[in-house]
């Protein structure tokens, strides 16, 4: 079966760096782009960015332009969220999400569980 | 970018009634619409895709609509289990975006 499994939580300092990790099984890995989603406490759903797992093509949204690094290891089909120059209003839970039927421009058909960062002093 | 608003916040629904939620689109997202549902503390879960196809396992009391740039997300007889938040999502134009959710909750 699909699986999205998430890297455990994480606490950070403002200004510092977070790395989190989605690990895809159950289907093939370079066949279905990749989302990472976030929500703020109480808040609703905000796309970050994409990675196509063939070849690490990425694009993301324009607010994480600088800050917000995709990449992929197709060894370990784990796909990886890199935040740079975090603040506190990065806390959030941060998902993984698969796009659905191998296309771009679809719904996100499953979820990984969700990953909390806190960015406090 | 293109904004999803959603209405009502809030909407109150004893067992058994139907419950109607509502997206407007800011421009035409080419039926590129989906509705997942969000309970706390879990990952949303896909309901709809393409504005009135249900996902693969989701009921048949879910059913979606369109009408140009609005949507609609209709449980026919809520259950227990279907209290929860409802987002809808536009996946047209990046960056994806979406509504800010409504909350069904028990009358």
């Amino acid at each position: 079966q699909v699986q999205l499994v998430q890297s455990g939580a994480e606490v950070k300092r403002p200004g510092a760096s977070v790395r989190l990790s989605c690990m895809a099984s159950g289907y093939p890995f370079s066949s279905y782009y990749i989302h990472w989603v976030r929500q703020a406490p109480g808040q609703g759903l905000e796309c970050m960015g994409v990675i196509n797992p063939v070849g690490g093509g990425t694009t993301y949204a324009q607010r994480f332009q600088g800050r917000l690094t995709l990449s992929r290891d197709t060894t370990t089909s784990t796909v990886y969220m890199d935040l740079s120059n975090l603040r506190s209003d990065d806390t959030a839970v941060y998902f993984c999400a698969r796009v659905a039927r191998g296309s771009y421009y679809a719904d996100f058909d499953f979820w990984g569980q969700g990953t909390l960062v806190t960015v406090s002093s | 970018e293109t904004v999803m608003t959603q209405s009502p916040a809030t909407l109150s629904v004893s067992p058994g009634e139907r419950a109607t939620l509502s997206c407007r689109a800011s421009q035409s997202v080419n039926s590129k619409a989906a509705w997942y549902q969000q309970k706390p503390g879990q990952a949303p879960r896909l309901l709809i895709y393409g504005a009135s196809t249900r996902a693969t396992g989701i009921p048949a009391r879910f059913s979606g609509s369109e009408s140009g740039t609005e949507f609609t997300l209709t449980i026919s007889s809520l259950q227990s289990e279907d209290f929860a938040v409802y987002y809808c999502q536009q996946y047209n134009q990046w960056p994806f975006t979406f509504g800010p959710g409504t909350k069904v909750q028990i009358k």
